[in-house]
């Protein structure tokens, strides 16, 4: 069954400091990975995506990385902002043909930048 | 140019009654997508309509249903509510149908609670 694990499940930084977030997907065939941001009470926005032949994919202070050897991908943030606070989602996508029903969700890292 | 626009944001209803829900996409966007957000499952694709055709299906009872009009705009009607319906429900609009790295465009969702 395809999956998606991310870690941590919540997370506290003071603002100002980095932090890493991991997600670990099972999913195969794999066609792209992206990693979404979503505020609380609004929709998820799309910070990057990568192909399994990418490596890695900036947005400004967000970093992804992809091993697709591993099948892990780390999502990065420099330097935080109080507006970093949000729930981060991976979503592993298997194949270009298979439509929307087959993208898998990872069930998201809260983070919270204290001041 | 506008976003995502879903109505109403927020609906609280009772076991076994009906409710309907409402997105209007991106202008020029003809693909529209719904997802279901709980905290315990996650986001799970409901379906996919991409020019008034339901395209893609996810794994729900046939009390969840939508439909989307000439100009784009979806519904999605859940019958004979039950608890476990109490959940945040996003619409998402594409220029196309799923394939590639085309990018999902939500909406801020709505939040209904069932009582």
């Amino acid at each position: 069954k395809n999956q998606v694990e991310q870690s941590p499940q919540s997370l506290i930084i003071l603002e100002g400091k980095n932090c890493t977030l991991q997600c670990n997907y099972t999913v195969s065939p794999f066609s792209n990975l992206r990693w979404y941001k979503q505020d609380t009470g609004r929709g998820p926005v799309s910070l990057t995506i990568m192909t399994f032949s990418e490596n890695t994919k900036s947005n400004g202070r967000y970093t992804a990385t992809l091993d697709a050897d591993t099948k892990q991908s780390s999502l990065h943030i420099t330097a935080s902002q109080l507006s970093d606070s949000a729930s981060y989602i991976c979503v592993v996508s298997p194949s270009r043909d298979t439509g929307r029903r087959a993208l898998t969700f990872g069930s998201g890292t809260r983070l919270q930048v204290q001041p | 140019k506008a976003g995502v626009t879903q109505t109403p944001r927020y609906l609280i209803k009772t076991r076994g009654q009906q409710v309907t829900l409402s997105c209007s996409p991106i202008s020029g966007h003809r693909s529209v997508s719904w997802y279901q957000q709980t905290p315990g499952q996650g986001l799970q694709f409901l379906f996919e309509y991409f020019s008034e055709t339901q395209r893609n299906k996810g794994n729900f009872p046939g009390r969840f249903s939508g439909r989307q009009f000439s100009n784009s705009r979806s519904e999605m009607n859940v019958s004979t509510l039950e608890l476990g319906d109490s959940a945040l429900y996003l619409c998402a609009s594409s220029l196309v149908l799923a394939g590639g790295q085309d990018e999902q465009f939500f909406g801020p969702g709505t939040r209904l609670t069932v009582l």
